[in-house]
């Protein structure tokens, strides 16, 4: 069965370091997320991609993060200069025209 | 923007016990989901249910969505069923999903 998949599985990182988080869809959907969920409260949105465009972000998802699909597969997110409150999991996932989305395993994030 | 509430926030049940899990929701839904978050932290899909009624195993889920409101029932409930159990709505085709805050369940052997 599809799934989505995502690396690395955890990232530790210095605080004011940049990092990319990867992301492989299901190969037929067209529609791309990412959310995060700081640890023991709930999933909160960043920001959907639909025909190699932003399609919504929410008030999070400020100028330090950008999100790029750089060939048909990959769909990655990139926070430029990570500060401590950017600790979280971060899922990715995708979704056909039939609305339903499919999350990846998530990328546990530490900043130190 | 929309409001999500699930009840109750917590649930411990002996394992064999049946349980209903709510979650209710405050606008007209496009999509509705119901996920497991396990131990890892993954969430898994388990269903896909903007109106109606399905059921897979031991799961089933009903929502009335002319009552805005989604149950998820659990049946002869095992110590794998433990984790912790997210509804989540859109209200348009597509576009972001807006989670509850979850009901934890701990199935005791």
């Amino acid at each position: 069965e599809p799934e989505v998949t995502q690396t690395p599985s955890h990232q530790v990182t210095q605080m004011g370091q940049e990092v990319i988080l990867r992301c492989v869809p299901i190969s037929n959907h067209l529609y791309f997320y990412w959310y995060r969920q700081i640890l023991g409260q709930k999933v909160e949105f960043l920001v959907s991609f639909y025909n190699n465009e932003i399609s919504e972000k929410s008030e999070i998802f400020d100028d330090q993060f950008s999100v790029e699909r750089p060939d048909g597969s990959n769909f990655t997110l990139k926070i430029r200069s990570t500060k401590l409150e950017d600790s979280a999991m971060y899922f990715c996932a995708s979704s056909s025209t039939n609305n339903e989305q499919f999350f990846g395993p998530g990328t546990r994030l530490t900043v130190l | 923007g929309i409001q999500v509430e699930q009840s109750p926030p917590d649930l411990i049940l002996q394992e064999g016990a049946n349980s209903t899990l709510r979650c209710n929701f405050s606008d007209s839904v496009n999509n509705l989901q119901w996920f497991h978050q396990n131990p890892w932290g993954q969430l898994i899909n388990l269903f896909y249910i903007p109106s109606g009624t399905k059921q897979n195993g031991r799961l089933s889920a009903t929502t009335v969505a002319t009552e805005r409101y989604s149950l998820l029932y659990i049946s002869s409930s095992q110590t794998t069923d433990s984790g912790v159990y997210f509804c989540a709505v859109n209200t348009g085709a597509n576009s972001k999903l807006t989670f509850g805050k979850g009901i934890t369940l701990s199935v005791r052997p």
